[in-house]
């Protein structure tokens, strides 16, 4: 069965802690989206990737294909930086425009 | 501004009536997606359409029912059949319904409903 994994679950860092949320899949993939969900519940799409780095201001999204994981990393944590981040892959072949998500990580920032 | 709605924000339900989700996008984008998310579990596909007037059920499908009759609206039926309804439900579109990496598949979601049964 194809899967996608992520760690830690839950994450609480104090403001300004550089952050790191890992995700790993189980087989080939075309492409991976890193999402953030804030407590009111919807989805903001931050990265897609399939090689290498993508960075956006504090946020860095990185993926190694042949380890089949990907890090989403934080610079500089602010408390509203807090939500659940949450990796989707989209698997090579077959249907493949079809998401599978992770069951997320809730990040947690402290002033 | 472009972007998807859906309405309403929170809904509640009496056991054994169906109710309709609303989902609506102005990003001229092909192709659309119904989820639904529980406490501890990833988002899961209930239906997709890939262009107006077709659709295709995805993991979850059994007790939900959709339409695709205009490019921009994609509503979701909770039916009486569905076992457990109440849950978090998400509505999204891409570009295309394509294969592979390509941006035209980025999905974006609305803010949400959350259906509740009494």
């Amino acid at each position: 069965k194809n899967e996608v994994e992520q760690s830690p679950q839950n994450l609480t860092a104090q403001e300004g802690e550089f952050i790191t949320i890992n995700c790993s899949y189980s087989v080939g993939i075309s492409a991976l989206h890193w999402l953030q969900q804030h407590p009111g519940g919807g989805i903001v799409s931050l990265f897609m990737l399939s090689s290498g780095k993508k960075k956006h201001g504090r946020l860095i999204a990185t993926i190694n294909i042949q380890e089949k994981h990907s890090s989403l990393h934080i610079t500089a944590s602010h408390p509203r930086d807090s939500a659940v981040y949450i990796c989707a892959v989209r698997w090579s072949g077959g249907s493949n425009y079809k998401l599978t998500f992770g069951k997320g990580t809730l990040l947690t920032v402290n002033p | 501004d472009g972007g998807i709605t859906q309405s309403p924000k929170y809904l509640f339900r009496k056991e054994g009536q169906n109710v309709t989700l609303s989902c609506e996008q102005n990003l001229n984008h092909d192709a659309m997606y119904w989820y639904r998310q529980d406490p501890g579990q990833g988002l899961r596909l209930i239906y997709y359409s890939q262009i107006v007037n077709d659709f295709q059920k995805g993991d979850i499908a059994e007790g939900y029912s959709v339409s695709r009759e205009k490019k921009e609206s994609f509503p979701l039926t909770v039916t009486s059949a569905q076992k457990n309804p109440t849950a978090f439900y998400l509505c999204a579109s891409s570009i295309k319904g394509l294969a592979g990496g390509s941006r035209d598949n980025e999905q974006f979601f609305g803010p949400g409903t959350r259906l509740t049964v009494l």
